[in-house]
């Protein structure tokens, strides 16, 4: 079955104590992306890869990190995590960056930071 | 600076109805491309329908069609004959190919309700 799997679904942790939110899909899709989604501000992208080794920021950088060393993975890491980053995170792919690529979404992780 | 804005934060619509969720964009990009996603209570993004700036016809697919006024920079969706199934959060979102080609913009969201 094609899909976006993250991974955890859930997570509570502290202040501070670094985390990352696995992400992988199995469609062989060149574009990858990390939104957040808050109440009223619908998604906002965090970081965009449009291939390995390619990566960019998208509107809302700070305080995250990715990676794209294999074509299926995508991380998400926080290196020092704060209250005003907890969310609901998701993960998309597409096949390409182009304009007419729809995005594919992994079912969501959320992130309480405390 | 990219925007899509959603002005109808809810919404209710009769079982059986038709009903237009607005989306209004801001870009002085020529080449651009718009999609509809809907995200039920269960909380996954599905992708609905795509309109490209330069496509002649009005986007359709099954119940949904897209009713875009390029003059007007709007991109509003149109569900008809409303099923209970369709309650849901609907975001509209926008791809730039020139200017922010790997970017996507959403908007806040509309929530529709189904009333039976």
């Amino acid at each position: 079955e094609a899909q976006v799997t993250q991974n955890p679904r859930y997570l509570i942790t502290v202040t501070g104590k670094k985390l990352t939110v696995t992400c992988s899909q199995n469609m062989n899709h060149e574009y990858m992306s990390w939104y957040r989604q808050d109440p009223g501000l619908g998604l906002r992208q965090i970081y965009y890869s449009m291939n390995v080794e390619v990566t960019d920021k998208g509107d809302v950088p700070e305080g995250y990190k990715v990676s794209r060393k294999e074509k299926r993975n995508f991380p998400l890491i926080l290196e020092s995590p704060s209250p005003n980053q907890t969310s609901l995170y998701f993960c998309a792919s597409s096949l390409s960056g182009g304009l007419g690529y729809e995005q594919y979404f992994g079912p969501g992780t959320r992130l309480t930071v405390t | 600076a990219q925007k899509i804005t959603q002005t109808q934060p809810g919404m209710f619509v009769q079982e059986k109805e038709a009903v237009t969720l607005d989306c209004t964009y801001d870009t002085s990009d020529p080449s651009y491309g718009l999609f509809w996603y809907k995200q039920p209570s269960s909380g996954e993004m599905i992708f609905l329908i795509y309109q490209g700036s330069y496509d002649q016809q009005n986007a359709t697919e099954g119940r949904y069609s897209l009713n875009f006024q390029k003059a007007r920079k709007s991109a509003n969706l149109v569900i008809s004959a409303s099923q209970l199934g369709d309650s849901a959060m609907y975001f509209c979102a926008m791809r730039e190919g020139q200017t922010s080609y790997d970017k996507v913009i959403f908007g806040p969201g509309t929530s529709l309700s189904v009333i039976p």
